[in-house]
């Protein structure tokens, strides 16, 4: 069954670093997600992504984030300059779009801890 | 705006035990309800969904009704066996300019014990 899958599983930086979590999306899905969860919180919404541009962002997905599409495969997002609040389980969804379809699969989630 | 409320949690039943779990909404207009669960470890599991009122989801024992009158989508399951232990989430989505995101309540730890 195809699934989404994300690296690293956990990625440990500090303060003031940039760093790139990577997530390979199922493949003939059009849309992506990036959402993330700190430690005992609800998951949040950070950004939606199709035909190669962002479609919606929150409050959060502020000028230290961006996301990009590299390649065919590939879904990335970028941290420019992390910050301690910055720790969270950040998870990436896809969905296909055809067909009216509008479940998202998630992938494992990438565990960020700034120090 | 759009909001998912949940019962708190840790929730511990013995096996076999009677579960629900409480999820009520905010939203405009009509939303397509949800049910995650996580695994210890894993990523968030899509368990079911209801796209329009009265539809009841259904996965795996576990269900659900979209009850618009009462904006509730409860989740249930008559046994729970100790492989049900995970967190559950309750998210809603509502069709919006273009990126369909979700919005999730806080979760609800769920232990099953023999």
């Amino acid at each position: 069954e195809p699934e989404v899958t994300q690296t690293p599983s956990h990625q440990v930086t500090q303060m003031g670093q940039e760093v790139i979590l990577r997530c390979v999306p199922i493949s003939n899905h059009l849309y992506f997600y990036w959402y993330r969860q700190i430690l005992g919180q609800k998951v949040e919404f950070l950004v939606s992504f199709y035909n190669n541009e962002i479609s919606e962002k929150s409050e959060i997905f502020d000028d230290q984030f961006s996301v990009e599409r590299p390649d065919g495969s590939n879904f990335t997002l970028k941290i420019r300059s992390t910050k301690l609040e910055d720790s969270a389980m950040y998870f990436c969804a896809s969905r296909g779009g055809s067909g009216g379809e509008e479940t998202q699969y998630f992938g494992p989630g990438t565990r960020l801890l700034v120090l | 705006g759009n909001s998912v409320t949940q019962m708190e949690g840790p929730v511990t039943l013995s096996e076999e035990a009677f579960l629900t779990i409480n999820c009520t909404y905010t939203a405009t207009g009509y939303p397509s309800l949800f049910w995650y669960v996580q695994y210890p470890g894993e990523g968030l599991q899509l368990l079911l969904k209801a796209t329009k009122a009265d539809d009841k989801g259904s996965n795996k024992g576990f269900e659900a009704t979209y009850r618009k009158e009462t904006t509730s989508f409860h989740l249930e399951k008559g046994s729970v066996q100790v492989s049900d232990s995970a967190v559950y989430f309750c998210a809603l989505r509502r069709l919006t300019g273009g990126g369909n995101k979700l919005t999730f309540g806080t979760g609800t730890q769920l232990k099953v014990e023999l």
